[in-house]
């Protein structure tokens, strides 16, 4: 049962164009949500996160959004550049004491065209 | 500063036998966290290290998986008696404490026969 879900596989957007990555999840006891990018043989890189208080986070170019009543949360990548093309993990973790634990989905793997 | 570093970066074994992973996290990092990633999914927890407390194991998806870590160093993920359903991506990160970011290293792909 996928608590974290990206129902997109894969996304292609032009370069200077927006991307949208989007999330949803089921767990209405998670709290705190990240982004990870990971390039093909490398590990995953944390990228920007949102706590459930907010529901707007933003980082340079990258912006999360959160909607809890929906249990969906996006990532914004504007402009987006050659250099984003990645796999974007979604990554959540729930409140208490065993909030270490990342629950993720399985991936988007966005291609940014020059 | 040097990464989380992972060894070997490539296993292949035959089902049955035992295999060893190793991890190297960043100096000082108390927490150590174990991932597996199956072709086309999602990163799964496995085990969770913090300093001196009792390791959180409850993600490890049988008994033939174990995990060791010697102070606040270098772990060992141990898969006894291989079958091909353990054939993933072993992803190993830490952090400086429980509730802070993650740096992962590049993963360990294991293939069994």
């Amino acid at each position: 049962d996928q608590q974290v879900k990206q129902n997109s596989p894969s996304l292609s957007v032009q370069e200077g164009r927006i991307s949208i990555l989007n999330c949803d999840y089921t767990n209405s006891m998670f709290d705190y949500f990240l982004w990870y990018k990971k390039y093909p043989a490398e590990g995953p890189t944390f990228l920007i996160s949102i706590s459930s208080i907010k529901d707007k986070n933003e980082d340079g170019r990258f912006t999360v959004f959160l909607n809890k009543s929906a249990k969906h949360l996006s990532l914004h990548i504007v402009p987006s550049q050659p250099g984003d093309s990645a796999v974007y993990f979604c990554a959540a973790s729930g409140s208490g004491g065993s909030n270490y634990k990342l629950t993720f989905g399985k991936g988007t793997l966005l291609t940014v065209n020059p | 500063g040097a990464g989380v570093s992972q060894s070997p970066s490539n296993k292949v074994t035959e089902k049955g036998k035992d295999v060893e992973l190793r991890c190297d996290p960043i100096s000082g990092h108390t927490a150590l966290y174990w991932y597996r990633q199956r072709l086309g999914q999602g990163l799964e927890f496995l085990i969770y290290f913090q300093g001196n407390s009792a390791p959180d194991k409850s993600g490890l998806p049988s008994d033939r998986f174990s995990a060791e870590r010697t102070g606040e160093s270098v772990s060992t993920l141990t898969i006894q008696r291989t079958q091909q359903e353990d054939s993933a991506v072993y992803l190993c990160a830490s952090s400086l404490g429980a509730l802070l970011e993650q740096f992962f290293g590049p993963g360990t792909r294991l293939t069994v026969l």
